[in-house]
Order: structure tokens, then C-alpha cells, then sequence
């Protein structure tokens, strides 16, 4: 079936890092690939998506660019704030497996300190 | 501002107690979900909605219950909580349009507590 791995966390970084959270997934379709956030105390929001091969998504400075190749969608920002801080959750969706259920990674938490 | 709601946030509740989570939209969404998360963050699918009485049962095996009813509102059930039901429930909904597809919105969750 479907699946979506991240890298392990948590991860602590300092204010104006450079963010990478990686993210693989195996679908049998052709997915479309998505990123939420989920902030201390709320639920998840959706960050950014991207529907085919080749297509980035960015929001808030945030960016992921979906590649087939190697089947990844790995999460990046060039300067991390402490806002910023929160857990992030890989999903992708797949037309081929009922296409409004979502599956999920299991969440990176992210720590910025100031 | 919250185009979707939870209620109760928290609860903590004896064994043995049946319980109702309550999730309403006001976006008119035809599709609605109930996702469990662990402690371990991870996310569950338990039950799924795609229209008034749809209900379909998620991934992970749950012994909870939901109904559909009215477009809007779509509650959760557990006619006897156990402390293995402690966890945090997630209600989201999605709109069916083109270009929608696994964007959905969450609300802010019911964190339950079963002693």
C-alpha cells in the first residue's frame, strides 16, 4: 500500500538556519504530495502541495519541489524562525486509492531557538 | 477564524463512560474524516464520510462510532471508553472541487483522557 516516510526528529535548530526535513513516498498512482503543519495546542494546516512530477510548492517561505525520480519531497526553508516551531507532516494523496484520504508520515518536530 | 469545530477540547472521563465527540463545518464540505493521533504524533484515519448518511470505516480498526446525518456536523461515539481510547482526535473536511483534492481543514482536535 501507499506509505510516506520522514527523517527522524525532533530537530533543534538556531533562528536563520538553513531547514531540510526530508520526506519518500511509495504510491502505486501518481500522487499529489503535501506538507501540513501542525502549531502547539491546534490542529493540522496545510503548508504547501504540489500535484505532478516537477511542480513546487511554496508558502511562507517554505518550499518542496515533488520529484519522481526519486520519489521524494523534501521540505526546505532558507531562514527558520522561532515561529517556525511547530510539527510537520509529510502526506500524499493517490487517485488510484480512494483519492480524499490522505496518508501521512509520522511528523518531524521542530524546535527554533532564538 | 475556524470554519471548523470541536467540541469538548478536553475531556477526561472513567472507564465506562460513553462519550460523544462533536466536529462541526460551516464550509459545506461533503467529505469528513476522523483522524486518532498517538502520542507519537502519528496520524490514523478511523472513520471517513463522503455525503449525508455515508460513513465508512478508516485504516486503523477503531471502536468508536460516527454518524452523518446533516452535511455539517458529523460526531463521534464511544459507547464504553477504555484507557486504551486516551489519545487526541482530529476532525477535518475537504470541499470535492477540482484542483481539492487531499486539502483538507482541520479542526483543533479533542484531547481525551479515559482514567
Amino acid at each position: 500500500g501507499d506509505s510516506v516516510t520522514q527523517m527522524e526528529g525532533p530537530v533543534t535548530l538556531s533562528e536563520e538556519a538553513f531547514l531540510t526535513i526530508n520526506c519518500t513516498y511509495t504510491a502505486t498512482g501518481y500522487p499529489s504530495l503535501f506538507w501540513y503543519v501542525q502549531y502547539p495546542g491546534e490542529g493540522l494546516q496545510l503548508l504547501l502541495k504540489a500535484t505532478k512530477a516537477d511542480d513546487k510548492g511554496s508558502n511562507k517561505g517554505f518550499e518542496a519541489t515533488y520529484r519522481k525520480e526519486t520519489t521524494s519531497f523534501h521540505l526546505e526553508k532558507g531562514s527558520v524562525q522561532v515561529s517556525d516551531s511547530a510539527v510537520y507532516f509529510c502526506a500524499l494523496s493517490d487517485p488510484g486509492q480512494g483519492a480524499q484520504k490522505l496518508v501521512f508520515g509520522q511528523g518531524t518536530r521542530l524546535t527554533i531557538n532564538p | 477564524e475556524a470554519d471548523i469545530y470541536q467540541t469538548p477540547r478536553y475531556l477526561v472521563i472513567g472507564t465506562g463512560k460513553k462519550i460523544t465527540l462533536e466536529c462541526s463545518q460551516t464550509m459545506g464540505h461533503d467529505k469528513m474524516y476522523w483522524y486518532q493521533q498517538d502520542p507519537g504524533m502519528e496520524l490514523h484515519l478511523i472513520h471517513y464520510s463522503y455525503g449525508v448518511n455515508s460513513t465508512e470505516k478508516g485504516d486503523l480498526s477503531s471502536e468508536s462510532t460516527v454518524s452523518r446525518i446533516r452535511t455539517e456536523h458529523f460526531p463521534l461515539t464511544l459507547e464504553s471508553a477504555r484507557p486504551s481510547h486516551t489519545s487526541q482526535y482530529l476532525c477535518a473536511s475537504s470541499d470535492a472541487g477540482v484542483g481539492q483534492v487531499g486539502v483538507l481543514t482541520f479542526g483543533a482536535g479533542s484531547r481525551l483522557t479515559v482514567l
